[in-house]
């Protein structure tokens, strides 16, 4: 019984397509991210909502845009994809507050050809 | 700003301990985490130590602080290729629902047989 799941797990796309890749966890947990890992494995936050509340916004391009229906899923909506954008962007979550200790789903890649 | 570096890579005898070191910048980081990644999967939260203990130990796992050094170090006993993996040191940024997590860049470790 996965406890944060990604999808999809890969994906490949033309530059300029937009694109979505969808979270969802079932910890109960009221915090959930999105974390994006490049090429050379360094791994960077993008987002974190809370209570489906926007609470973290790093300096990310605005064609990258998050959403969350509820506190369990959080999606992610790429516009206009670029090559750069080729990455493993993750899920997570955690208990609110506790920002250290997070539940990773698998991963999803994706490039961008 | 905030910065976490390790080295790159590792490469240990099967039966020996392993040492992975990290030093970081923030020194308001109250927590510090390690978190390991095996190939194609998410990380997975390891162990973490509060930023007033020296030491911390969880079965194979030692982790040493020197604050005063912004020092962090991960030993792994009679290590096992299963424990080949990206581990990454990770500090604490911020606090509550804006808390978020500074990776390094991880380091290979690869146990030799």
């Amino acid at each position: 019984d996965t406890a944060v799941s990604q999808t999809p797990k890969y994906l490949v796309t033309q530059m300029g397509n937009d694109k979505s890749i969808k979270c969802e966890q079932n910890l109960g947990h009221d915090t959930m991210y999105w974390y994006k890992q490049d090429s050379k494995k360094f791994l960077k936050i993008m987002f974190s909502y809370n209570n489906k509340e926007l609470i973290i916004n790093e300096t990310v391009p605005n064609r990258f845009s998050p959403k969350s229906p509820d506190k369990a899923h959080l999606n992610l909506h790429i516009n206009s994809l670029e090559l750069g954008d080729s990455a493993v962007y993750f899920c997570a979550s955690s208990v609110q507050g506790a920002a250290g200790e997070l539940f990773f789903g698998e991963g999803s890649r994706l490039t961008v050809l | 700003g905030e910065d976490v570096e390790q080295s790159l890579f590792l490469s240990v005898r099967e039966g020996d301990s392993s040492v992975i070191n990290c030093t970081y910048t923030d020194s308001s980081s109250t927590y510090l985490y390690w978190y390991k990644q095996e190939p194609g999967a998410g990380l997975q939260l390891l162990t973490y130590i509060f930023s007033n203990m020296d030491m911390k130990q969880d079965q194979r796992l030692t982790v040493l602080l020197n604050k005063k050094d912004k020092h962090l170090s991960l030993r792994i006993a009679d290590t096992q290729t299963g424990d080949s993996a990206i581990y990454f040191c990770a500090g604490g940024h911020g606090s509550g629902n804006t808390g978020k997590l500074i990776f390094g860049q991880g380091t290979t470790l690869q146990v030799k047989p």
